[in-house]
C-alpha cells in the first residue's frame, strides 16, 4: 500500500496568481499521477510524473498552464498557473505503488480543494 | 480512447436493502476493472475490482459481475448500511507506457443510504 499527503487540503486563490500544490509518498514510486476532480464531476487525468524525466501530459492539459516537478522518488509538485474560476477542483495525486508488477491499484491522496475567486 | 458510462447518477436506498451500480466500456483491450469509493473531502479508495478473465467476484457485502461480451460491469452492494454512503466510481482500465495500467473512471454515482 501507500500514504499520501497532500499540501495545502483546500485554498481560496484570487484570478491570475498561481498555486503549487505538494504530494508527499511514504515509499518510493516510479510514477505518480495527478487527477482533477471538478464540482460533481468524475476524475480526470492530468498529467503521468515519471522521476528523472519531463512529465507526460494527457489531452487538454499543457505544461505551461500545469508545470510539475518530480525532483525525487517520494515526491512531487503540481502548479496551477495563471488560475482562473474554471480551475475550481479538487487536485488529487495517486500512485501505483506495485508498477508493472502489480495489480494496477492506484492509491489517492486526500485531495487538494481549490476554490478561485 | 476509453469511454466509461456509469448509472445511476444518484442512488437512494433504504438501509438494509441492495444497491447496484452499472458500468459500460468501450475498449476491448480493457484488462482490469476497480470500483472505488469516496467519502466526503477524502480521496478514492478501492473496494473491489475485477479482471477480464474473472465473471464474477465477492468481498462480503459487496460483489462485481464483468460481462466482456457485452463489455459491461456492475457492483452489487447487499444489506446495505449508512457508512456505505459514498460516491462510487467504476473505472476501465488496460496496460499503458511503462507496465502501469492506464485508467478511465466512470462519471460516479452519489449513494444514500437512509436509515
Amino acid at each position: 500500500s501507500a500514504v499520501i499527503s497532500q499540501k495545502p487540503s483546500r485554498d481560496i486563490c484570487q484570478r491570475g496568481t498561481s498555486l503549487t500544490i505538494q504530494c508527499q509518498v511514504d515509499s518510493q514510486v516510479t510514477m505518480m499521477f495527478w487527477y482533477r476532480q471538478q464540482p460533481g464531476q468524475s476524475l480526470t487525468l492530468i498529467a503521468t510524473a515519471n522521476q528523472g524525466s519531463e512529465a507526460t501530459y494527457e489531452s487538454g492539459f499543457v505544461i505551461d498552464k500545469f508545470p510539475i516537478s518530480r525532483p525525487n522518488l517520494t515526491f512531487s509538485t503540481l502548479t496551477v498557473s495563471n488560475m482562473s474560476p474554471e480551475d475550481s477542483s479538487i487536485y488529487l495525486c495517486s500512485v501505483d505503488p506495485y508498477g508493472g508488477d502489480g495489480t494496477g491499484e492506484l492509491f489517492f491522496g486526500e485531495g487538494s480543494r481549490l476554490t478561485v475567486l | 480512447g476509453e469511454n466509461v458510462e456509469q448509472h445511476p447518477s444518484t442512488l437512494s436506498v433504504q438501509e438494509g436493502d441492495s444497491a447496484v451500480i452499472k458500468c459500460t466500456y468501450s475498449d476491448s483491450a480493457s484488462n482490469y476493472f476497480p470500483w472505488y469509493k469516496q467519502e466526503l473531502g477524502k480521496g478514492p479508495q478501492l473496494i473491489i475490482d475485477i479482471r477480464s478473465n474473472v465473471g464474477e467476484k465477492k468481498d462480503q457485502r459487496i460483489a462485481v459481475t464483468l460481462n466482456k461480451t457485452a463489455k459491461h460491469f456492475s457492483l452489487h452492494i447487499t444489506e446495505t448500511q449508512p457508512e456505505d454512503s459514498a460516491v462510487y466510481f467504476c473505472a476501465a482500465s488496460k496496460e499503458g507506457p511503462g507496465g502501469y495500467q492506464k485508467v478511465t473512471f466512470g462519471t460516479g454515482t452519489k449513494l444514500q443510504v437512509i436509515p
